[in-house]
């Protein structure tokens, strides 16, 4: 199976700041990486897939960047609602596999 | 509007059999494949396998392979997963997803609401 290595696990981030989040793959995986979202309770929901396009409705502020192994996801100016857990999933092979999360909380 | 809804909330005992489903709607439901996750309590999320709804062809994470069935009903428009006998580490959050239509990649765009199944004697 691919392993998927997200970090940091969780970070404190302030309404505006830059976030960067960061995942690695085992394997070579080309673009095939997603990223998702997941607050508390709810359902996760895509927000970047193909490495770096937005899925449908999702603001702006989020991207994705990134080939073969090393991925990252950007949110340019955090806010309110984007306090959440962020998953990381290869998209290239199954089994299909996700990292182990980043929740990022209000400092 | 593109839907997915599961069925509720469940509480069994261990050995206890359990079918859980999935509806689609909003969309043609044999062109999509569908997927199931699950989530433990404070974790992460897990794929446990996946089905085209057209023709039934089922594929499975190793890790749930025998542990459990996924199936569908294209004439309901419904996937299923299915455990023969639960164990108290089968609690847990259940998702189903569709696979985008993109079929060179495994992306999941839509989820359903989730299913909580508790086990415990």
């Amino acid at each position: 199976d691919i392993q998927m290595t997200q970090s940091p696990s969780s970070l404190s981030a302030s309404v505006g700041d830059r976030v960067t989040i960061t995942c690695r793959a085992s394997q070579y995986l080309t673009r095939y990486l997603n990223w998702y979202q997941q607050k508390p309770g709810k359902a996760p929901k895509l927000l970047i897939y193909s490495a770096s396009s937005l899925q449908s409705g999702v603001p702006s502020r989020f991207s994705g960047s990134g080939s073969g192994t090393d991925f990252t996801l950007t949110i340019s100016s955090l806010q309110p609602e984007d306090f959440a857990t962020y998953y990381c999933q290869q998209s290239y092979i199954n089994p299909l596999t996700f990292g182990g999360g980043t929740k990022v909380e209000i400092k | 509007e593109v839907q997915l809804v599961q069925s509720g909330a469940e509480v069994k005992k261990p050995g206890e059999s359990l079918k859980i489903s999935c509806k689609g709607s909003g969309y043609r439901f044999t062109t999509y494949w569908i997927a199931w996750v699950r989530q433990m309590p404070g974790k992460g999320l897990e794929w446990m396998g996946i089905i085209n709804p057209g023709d039934s062809d089922t594929r499975y994470s190793p890790s749930f392979q025998g542990q459990v069935a996924i199936s569908a009903d294209k004439s309901i428009t419904t996937a299923y997963l299915q455990w023969s006998s639960l164990k108290a580490s089968d609690y847990g959050m259940y998702y189903c997803a569709r696979r985008s239509s993109d079929v060179s990649t495994w992306t999941l765009d839509y989820w359903g609401q989730g299913t909580l199944v508790t086990v415990s004697s």
